[in-house]
């Protein structure tokens, strides 16, 4: 089975204080996703990682950046936490290539930002 | 951009009943692949079903069927024999086939009555 690890189901932070959310998968998966789920917005891609130390902005990197050191660990940072980036973060990953290649997902962390 | 939309922020039905979920989709691509995934209260997201587009025969994953139609750019999930636990959120998704990263429509939150 597909693991994909959050550290924290549940976060609350203060507005400016530095948020790290890290994310874990045991298959060897080149690629490792961030997304933010927002009710009657989806999932909104944040960043993604193709290779280590390899990043792509996705369509709301504002506020945000990641770190890729391990193949198999994905950090999400928070430089400045905000009342708006009150969300729940989910994690995923999956194999590279032009195949049907489904992503798995972790279980959600869900930041509360006050 | 690709874009996924889902009309139906909520549905309802009985159990036992069939219920379909409507999912459309903006691509100039001709080659992708659409997945519907599955948001259980407080759980994992997890794979229902995915069609590559290529492929004009409709998925089916036992209780779980699509009905695509690419030139009307719709890919629907007919639930059959609806249980209380196929109560949750249900995402669209969309992925070319040149990129890793997905697209999601903003869900549709089913509801399974007894």
């Amino acid at each position: 089975d597909v693991k994909v690890t959050q550290s924290s189901r549940y976060l609350v932070k203060r507005t400016g204080e530095k948020v790290f959310l890290e994310c874990v998968q045991d298959m060897d998966h080149e690629n490792m996703f961030w997304y933010r789920q927002d009710p009657g917005l989806g999932l909104r891609l944040i960043y993604f990682s193709y290779d280590v130390k390899m990043k792509e902005k996705g369509d709301i990197p504002e506020g945000y950046s990641v770190s890729r050191e391990k193949k198999e660990r994905f950090s999400l940072i928070l430089e400045s936490a905000s009342t708006n980036q009150t969300s729940m973060y989910l994690c995923a990953s999956s194999r590279t290539g032009g195949r049907l290649y489904e992503q798995y997902f972790g279980p959600g962390t869900r930041l509360t930002v006050t | 951009a690709q874009t996924v939309t889902q009309s139906q922020p909520e549905m309802s039905v009985q159990e036992a009943e069939t219920v379909t979920l409507s999912c459309t989709y903006d691509t100039s691509e001709s080659d992708y692949y659409l997945f519907w995934y599955k948001q259980p209260p407080s759980r994992q997201m997890i794979l229902v079903i995915r069609q590559e587009a290529y492929k004009q025969q409709n998925a089916t994953e036992n209780r779980f069927s699509v009905n695509f139609q690419k030139a009307a750019k719709s890919f629907s999930l007919k639930i059959s024999d609806s249980q209380l636990g196929d109560a949750a959120m249900y995402f669209c998704a969309y992925r070319s086939a040149n990129n890793n990263d997905m697209r999601f429509g903003a869900g549709t939150r089913l509801t399974v009555k007894p």
